[in-house]
């Protein structure tokens, strides 16, 4: 079984400052990892996917996750926050099946 | 790559009517999924699509009140049978594609209910 921790429901940041979502998991296989993100009456996009190459994987609009094997984490960042990064943030993971299971997601707000 | 059509896109249903949603994919794909994510909620999978065969239901879900047709690699529908507001959700079609290197998963727009 595989299962998803978002730690944070909600996370607010300045526009500029830095972004961290939190992101836990636990799975029987070697997992495949994602972050997606929906902003508001949109569809799901890809920011960037982890499947047991690099640990540090670089995605779109600058963000990045570190894959972390012996804490189970998988955390998103970015360096500087910008206004259109208001969304909400999925942390997912992918058994051998591929079926995928979210996490409750985090959304996150960006104060001008 | 795959690009993923799904019909309809936003829909008002009344209580006790049935609606069915169509998935479209431009390419032949090994698998597909039906998600449903409730409002303010984030995604649940509903069932595996198989070709061919009875779909396989996640704990919760059962096919007399969400049956699932994939006749074909490319083409699946989900039907909401006997709606009731708690179906309002939003209804997503989620394909693997085989690519060059390594498996992709595509999510369609999704689809909007709202059942008054």
């Amino acid at each position: 079984a595989q299962s998803v921790t978002q730690l944070d429901s909600h996370v607010s940041v300045s526009e500029g400052t830095p972004v961290l979502l939190r992101c836990n998991y636990s799975s029987s296989y070697s997992p495949s990892l994602f972050w997606y993100v929906q902003h508001p009456n949109k569809g799901l996009q890809l920011l960037l996917k982890y499947t047991s190459a690099a640990t540090l994987v670089k995605g779109i609009n600058g963000f990045e996750a570190e894959f972390k094997k012996s804490e189970t984490s998988f955390h998103l960042t970015k360096p500087s926050a910008h206004m259109s990064d208001a969304a909400e943030y999925f942390c997912v993971v992918s058994d051998a099946g591929n079926m995928l299971t979210f996490g409750g997601g985090t959304r996150l707000m960006v104060k001008p | 790559s795959a690009v993923i059509s799904q019909k309809p896109s936003r829909d008002i249903c009344q209580r006790g009517t049935s609606l069915t949603i169509q998935c479209q994919v431009d390419s032949q794909v090994t698998m597909m999924f039906w998600y449903r994510q409730q409002p303010g909620q984030s995604l649940t999978l509903i069932a595996t699509a198989n070709q061919g065969s009875e779909a396989t239901y996640e704990s919760g879900f059962v096919i007399d009140k969400f049956p699932i047709s994939r006749p074909n690699l490319t083409f699946s529908t989900l039907t909401v049978s006997n709606m009731s507001p708690e179906d309002s959700s939003i209804y997503l079609c989620s394909v693997v594609s085989a690519d060059r290197v390594e498996d992709t998963i595509y999510f369609g727009e999704g689809s909007w209910l709202t059942v008054v």
